[in-house]
């Protein structure tokens, strides 16, 4: 099993700034990683897949980079709506396993 | 727009099975570019993925929950279900139903609007 570990665990930012999220694989998934924002009391919902690519609606202030084992999340200027729990999740074999969240809470 | 709605019931008794059923719409179920899955989140904590009904009709699950779970899918109904037979405590959770794309790419999206399940007497 491929453990994914997410950090820091908890990021304090204010609005407008710049936000970098880590995601490390225990081994080597090519590109095959994909990044959730969880706001409180939602579902997830799909951000980045293709560790880069922007899913379907998803706003150009987030962008995602990396390949092999390690990974990251950037979001240029941080939004109300924002502040919210981050997921990582591989899917380069089964079985398929998510980062254990960072929670992006405000400064 | 694909919609997943989510039902089934919230409490369950311990050594019993935990049945819930996610109805598809505004698509097919019966679609070779998506599968089907089921995604848990235990009170505060991560998600854990447990299973996928994979497009071929093949399931593939979570090691960890192998031996108690099985998904079904229903393409009369364009529904798929979960079950997971002899719950304890540790199955509290809220789960998700997902489409799961197939191919290169197999993250999901979207999600059921989640179903909180507790595990008690």
């Amino acid at each position: 099993e491929i453990v994914m570990t997410q950090s820091p665990a908890t990021l304090s930012m204010s609005p407008g700034e710049r936000a970098t999220l880590s995601c490390r694989a225990s081994q080597s998934i090519s590109s095959n990683l994909a990044w959730y924002r969880q706001k409180v009391g939602q579902a997830p919902r799909l951000l980045i897949y293709g560790a880069s690519t922007r899913a379907t609606g998803i706003p150009a202030r987030f962008s995602g980079s990396g390949s092999g084992t390690e990974f990251t999340l950037t979001i240029s200027s941080l939004q109300s709506e924002d502040f919210a729990v981050y997921y990582c999740q591989h899917y380069n074999n089964w079985p398929i396993t998510f980062g254990q969240g960072t929670r992006l809470e405000i400064k | 727009q694909l919609q997943l709605q989510q039902s089934g019931p919230g409490l369950v008794k311990p050594s019993e099975t935990l049945s819930l059923t996610c109805t598809v719409s505004g698509g097919s179920i019966s679609s070779s570019t998506y599968s089907w899955a089921w995604i848990r989140q235990p009170p505060g904590k991560g998600l854990e993925w447990i299973g996928t009904f994979y497009y071929s009709g093949s399931a593939f699950y979570n090691p960890s929950l192998k031996s108690r779970v099985t998904i079904s899918v229903d393409a009369s109904k364009n529904q798929f279900s979960l079950k997971l037979t002899s719950v304890t405590a540790s199955d509290t959770a809220v789960y998700y139903c997902a489409r799961q794309k197939t191919g290169a790419d197999n993250w999901f999206d979207p999600w059921g609007q989640g179903t909180l399940v507790t595990v008690s007497s």
